[in-house]
């Protein structure tokens, strides 16, 4: 089976940085994504990560370290628009993308 | 069309009834998908399929069939409803299956079944 866990919730003040950890044991890994999803809309790709290291995209960056089966998502410079779910996926194979069950965040003024 | 369209918007829908969710893209991807979305649970796979013609089973395939007669569409049929089935259904498209393609998601298809 799969495990994928990442907190359910953060709460962060608009202009600071919230890091959003993802800990991770599949039976294959071929690849990690974050994907954004606000509420009551479809999830929207983020980024991806299949080597060690840091991934910078503007104001997110995402983290990987294969041998500890971990990730993080960072948001910089938090706006108002990023109170979204964030959710963390593993390609375990060439067609399974699973899935945790996301971490909300809330940005207050 | 841009992108990935679902119809309908949102359905109730009374048990043992049967049900088709349509789902159609234009972006010419080879491979499609269907997952569903619980509270707590986050997305899982239902079924997917890599190119016209071929499909395959997910995580929670019980209770659904899906059909790739070409490119564009692949609907999920309910045969017979149940109230576990209640839930948001998303489809996903990709330009393959391997690798680091991105999955495209439709808005969703909102299910209850009473």
């Amino acid at each position: 089976g799969q495990n994928i866990d990442q907190p359910t919730e953060m709460t962060a003040t608009e202009g600071a940085i919230v890091q959003i950890n993802c800990t991770y044991q599949t039976s294959g890994f071929n690849g990690l994504f974050w994907y954004q999803q606000h509420a009551g809309e479809a999830p929207t790709f983020l980024s991806y990560n299949v080597l060690d290291g840091l991934e910078e995209k503007g104001r997110f960056s995402s983290f990987l370290s294969r041998s500890k089966g971990y990730s993080y998502l960072l948001l910089k410079e938090l706006q108002m628009k990023d109170s979204a779910s964030y959710l963390c996926a593993v390609k375990e194979n060439d067609y399974k993308l699973s899935f945790g069950a996301g971490t909300t965040v809330t940005v207050r003024a | 069309i841009a992108g990935i369209t679902q119809a309908p918007t949102s359905q109730i829908l009374a048990a043992g009834r049967r049900m088709t969710l349509r789902c159609t893209q234009d972006m010419r991807h080879n491979a499609m998908y269907w997952y569903r979305q619980d509270l707590g649970l986050g997305l899982r796979l239902i079924h997917y399929s890599n190119t016209a013609g071929t499909t395959g089973k997910g995580e929670v395939p019980d209770g659904y069939s899906v059909s790739r007669a070409n490119t564009d569409d692949f609907p999920l049929t309910l045969a017979s409803a149940v109230p576990s089935q209640t839930s948001v259904y998303f489809c996903a498209s990709s330009e393959g299956l391997a690798g680091s393609y991105e999955q495209f998601f439709g808005p969703g298809t909102r299910l209850t079944v009473l």
